[in-house]
């Protein structure tokens, strides 16, 4: 079970804005920096948002936290946009990296 | 420019020791706040961290792992090491080696990925 908790899927037609959501807790998301990141089909992840909401990517995305939940949020959405999205950050409890789930997004 | 290359067996045998090596490049270990970790990704599952180790040689371990993980840096090679005992087919997976920034008062998450190396455990 993981310790970040991220919906397994989202969807949105083209154009529309998206927001996925991560549920942590104060050991991690509380009290640490939240990351995002993009994994499109058979490649690696990419870094989209760092240190909670500074952008690696254009500026269709974006990142927010509060307390112990975070959320990335995709503008404009873009057919490219459709492949599986994780939030990560340390855990001081753990000491160590934890990952969500993953969340699909499907555009339809 | 950061990049980050694993390598490794693709297939190794259950019970066997799995050896795999991160060599990078565009940092240097021996520079404060620098760290490499590894990630793995089972097919179709979620990412999963593995270990870490700092500049200063701290390490750090998922702990549901820990008593089977080893860790460690060539400095003056620019490598980084992880060993896996005992693998079982569950431990098939595509393994990623990361970079992470340690700063003061500050643990952050990967930033820069290497493009990842496929292991299959079978016999």
């Amino acid at each position: 079970q993981s310790v970040l908790t991220q919906p397994p899927s989202a969807s949105g037609t083209p154009g529309q804005r998206v927001t996925i959501s991560c549920s942590g807790s104060s050991s991690n998301i509380g009290s640490n920096y939240v990351y995002w990141y993009q994994q499109l089909p058979g490649t690696a992840p990419k870094l989209l948002i760092y240190k909670n909401n500074q952008r690696g990517v254009p500026d269709r995305f974006s990142g927010s936290k509060s307390g112990t939940s975070a959320s990335l949020a995709i503008s404009g959405l873009r057919s490219e946009d459709e492949a599986d999205y994780y939030c990560a950050t340390w855990d001081d409890s753990l000491s160590g990296v934890v990952f969500g789930r993953g969340t699909k997004l499907t555009v339809l | 420019q950061v990049t980050l290359r694993e390598s490794g067996p693709a297939l190794v045998k259950p019970t066997q020791t799995l050896t795999l090596t991160c060599t990078f490049s565009g940092f240097s270990l021996s520079t404060g706040a620098m760290c490499v970790s590894w990630v793995r990704q089972p097919p179709g599952k979620a990412l999963e961290w593995l270990a870490l180790i700092t500049w200063d040689d701290d390490k750090y371990y998922n702990t549901s792992l820990k008593t089977r993980l080893t860790i460690s840096k060539d400095t003056s090679k620019n490598q980084v090491v992880l060993t896996m005992t005992n693998m079982d087919p569950v431990d098939t997976a595509t393994y990623y080696c990361t970079r992470m920034l340690r700063r003061v008062g500050a643990w952050e998450s990967p930033d820069y990925w290497g493009q990842g190396t496929q292991v299959t455990v079978s016999s």
